[in-house]
Parts: structure tokens; sequence; C-alpha cells
């Protein structure tokens, strides 16, 4: 099983700074990651696939990049409404593995 | 508009059944693989079965694998699990999700692009 690592756990930011997550696989992944985005009380919400595509409706403040094992999420400039829990995914082994999640707080 | 609602969640009793269902709309059900991923009170999320469009592939996380069974009925844009022998440990909000993609040749699924709501799961005497 492919083991995905996150880092930090928790990131204390204010509005308007910029966030950086990591996600490191046990193994390499090719581009085969996701980044979902989640508040209490929700779904998930898909912001990357295949480690750079942007989903629907998703702004540009949000990239994502990396390949093989070590992938990163920035958020630019972050919003009030981007405080929330971040996980990353894998698709490229079954079973289908998340990392345990950051958790990005208002400072 | 992509709209996933599920159903079916509950209080059950260890070694009991459920049956979830999950009815998709604003899309053509049938080009897409389908998920069940859940996320037990406070924790992170666990992707519990997906199965391709046709139903011809299907995958189970080895803790439920032999216990829950994915379906799907492309006629009525539905996918279900049913879950047989039911822990304590399969507590969690339950939540389909549609693929990201269109299906294709060679393609495994693998990322939830829409997800429904959530049908929470308690079980528990």
């Amino acid at each position: 099983e492919i083991v995905l690592t996150q880092s930090p756990g928790t990131l204390s930011l204010s509005p308007g700074e910029r966030a950086t997550l990591s996600c490191r696989a046990s193994q390499s992944i090719g581009t085969y990651l996701a980044w979902y985005q989640q508040k209490p009380g929700q779904a998930p919400r898909l912001l990357f696939y295949d480690a750079s595509n942007r989903a629907s409706a998703i702004p540009a403040r949000f990239s994502g990049s990396g390949s093989g094992t070590d992938f990163t999420l920035t958020i630019s400039s972050l919003e009030p409404e981007d405080f929330a829990f971040y996980y990353c995914q894998q698709r490229s082994n079954w079973p289908l593995t998340f990392g345990g999640g950051t958790k990005v707080e208002i400072k | 508009e992509v709209q996933l609602v599920e159903s079916g969640g509950g209080l059950v009793q260890p070694g009991g059944s459920l049956r979830l269902s999950c009815t998709g709309s604003g899309f053509t059900f049938s080009n897409y693989w389908m998920h069940w991923v859940r996320q037990a009170p406070d924790q992170g999320l666990v992707w519990v079965s997906r199965i391709k469009s046709d139903g011809s592939i299907i995958s189970y996380a080895d803790s439920v694998k032999g216990r829950f069974t994915i379906s799907r009925d492309n006629a009525k844009n539905t996918v279900f699990l049913q879950m047989n022998s039911l822990r304590a440990d399969d507590t969690a909000v339950y939540f389909c999700a549609r693929d990201v993609r269109l299906d294709s040749r060679n393609y495994w699924g693998g990322s939830a692009g829409f997800w429904g709501q959530g049908t929470r799961v308690t079980v528990s005497s």
C-alpha cells in the first residue's frame, strides 16, 4: 500500500499569506495525485487531479505541482474561505490512499 | 449541474446489514467510474470501493472485502453499496463520488470530482 505523508499537520497563517502544503509518497506515483479541500460537516471538494490539473471552478490562487514522490499544493494568498483541511490522494495503485491531512487554520 | 444523493444510512447492530444508494443526475451516469469513500468521526478519508462505468471492474479496500458489495444500475443512474457483517469500526459517513474524468480504455479512475453530501452509518448495540 502506498503511504502518503502530509506536512505540516497544522499550518497557522493569516489571511493574505502564502500557504505551502507538502505530500510525500512512499514510492513513485508519477503524477497520479489529487488534492482535496474539506470543511467541517461538508464533503471533500476536488482541487487538483493528476498533480496539476485544476478542477472546475477552483480559483487561480491555488496551484498544484510535483511528480514522483514529492508534491506541493500552494495557495498564493489565503482568503478567509480557504481555512480548512486539505488531503492528498494517490490513484497510482489500489488501494487508493489519502494522506493524513493538513489543517490550515487562522493564526 | 452534477448532483449525487446518497441514502440508506442509519443505526444498525453489529453483524447487521445496510444497503446504501447513490443516485446521480446532471451527467451521463454510464460514462463514469463511481466510488465510495468513508470518513469515521474526526478521522481522515478512506477509499472503500470503486466500480467501472460498465460495472466490469470492481475493487474493494481490504477492510471491507468479503463483507461489502458495490454494484450499479446505469438505467436508474444509481450505485449501491451492500454492507453485511457490519462492525463498530465501519461507523462513518459514507460518501459516493463520481470520477473526475470520462471513462475510457485503459483508464482506472481514481480522482473523485464530484461528491454526494454523505450518509451516516452507525454500528452499535
